[in-house]
C-alpha cells in the first residue's frame, strides 16, 4: 500500500541538542511538506519542497531545517536554534499540480526535556 | 465555526443526529477546499473536497456546502457515528499553498 511514513511516533530531546525526524513516502508525490501543530492552533507551514534537490522556507522555518535528496525521502531537523520545539509535527506531499489535497503522516510528537 | 486562538471550538451530538460544522476562509481567491478529520494523536485524514466553481458535493454519508459570497464552508455528517468523533478542519488553496484552519471538535454522545 501507498503511504507516507513519519518516524519515530514520539521523540524527546534535551534542550541544545538537534533532532531528526524522518518522512518517508512510496507515493511518487513530487512535493512534500512539514508543519507544525500546536494546540488550538491550525497548521502552520515551516518547508516544502517541490522537486528533488529543491526547498523554500514555509512561514515559520527559523530553527529548522531540511534536505530533499530523494524524491521519496524529506526530513526535518529541528536545530537548538528553535526556542519552542515541543510540538506535534506532520509531514504532507501531494502530486504537486492538479486538485489534490495533502497526503499527512502519522506525526511525530516532539518534547523538549 | 473555526477560529484562530489557544480553545478549539466544540460540538457535541447525540449518535444519529447530523452534525454541522462551519469554516470560515479568508481568500475569496481561493479556488479549491479540503475538508480533513484527525483523530487524536494521529495525522488529517481527507473526507471531501470541493472546488470553487462548485457550491455543493456529497460524498458517503458527508457533504460539503460552499458560500463564496461570504467566504464559507460547512461540511454536513449525516447520521453521525461514535467513529466520527475527532477535530475537523478546513482547508483552503490560495495561490501557492493551502492554508487551514483551527478545527472544530466533534463529540458523539452514544
Amino acid at each position: 500500500d501507498g503511504g507516507i511514513t513519519q518516524s519515530p511516533k514520539y521523540l524527546f530531546r534535551k534542550e541544545g541538542q538537534n533532532v531528526t525526524l524522518s518522512c518517508e513516502q512510496n507515493l511518487n508525490h513530487d512535493a512534500m511538506y512539514w508543519y507544525r501543530q500546536d494546540p488550538g492552533q491550525g497548521l502552520r507551514l515551516i518547508y516544502y519542497s517541490q522537486i528533488v534537490n529543491d526547498f523554500q522556507k514555509g512561514d515559520i522555518a527559523e530553527g529548522y531545517s531540511v534536505s530533499r535528496e530523494k524524491k521519496e525521502s524529506f526530513p526535518l531537523t529541528v536545530t537548538s536554534a528553535q526556542k519552542n520545539p515541543t510540538a506535534f509535527y506532520l509531514c504532507a506531499s501531494a502530486p504537486g499540480q492538479g486538485n489534490y489535497g495533502y497526503t499527512f503522516g502519522s506525526g511525530t510528537r516532539l518534547t523538549v526535556v | 465555526g473555526e477560529s484562530v486562538g489557544l480553545h478549539l471550538p466544540t460540538l457535541s451530538v447525540q449518535e444519529g443526529d447530523n452534525s454541522i460544522i462551519n469554516c470560515a476562509y479568508s481568500n475569496s481567491a481561493s479556488d479549491y477546499f479540503i475538508w480533513y478529520k484527525q483523530e487524536s494523536g494521529k495525522g488529517p485524514q481527507f473526507i471531501i473536497d470541493i472546488r470553487s466553481n462548485m457550491d455543493k458535493r456529497q460524498g458517503q454519508r458527508v457533504t460539503v456546502l460552499l458560500n463564496k459570497t461570504v467566504k464559507h464552508l460547512s461540511l454536513q455528517i449525516a447520521a453521525t457515528q461514535p467513529g466520527d468523533s475527532a477535530v475537523y478542519f478546513c482547508a483552503e488553496r490560495s495561490p501557492g499553498q493551502f492554508y487551514f484552519g483551527t478545527g472544530t471538535s466533534l463529540t458523539v454522545i452514544p
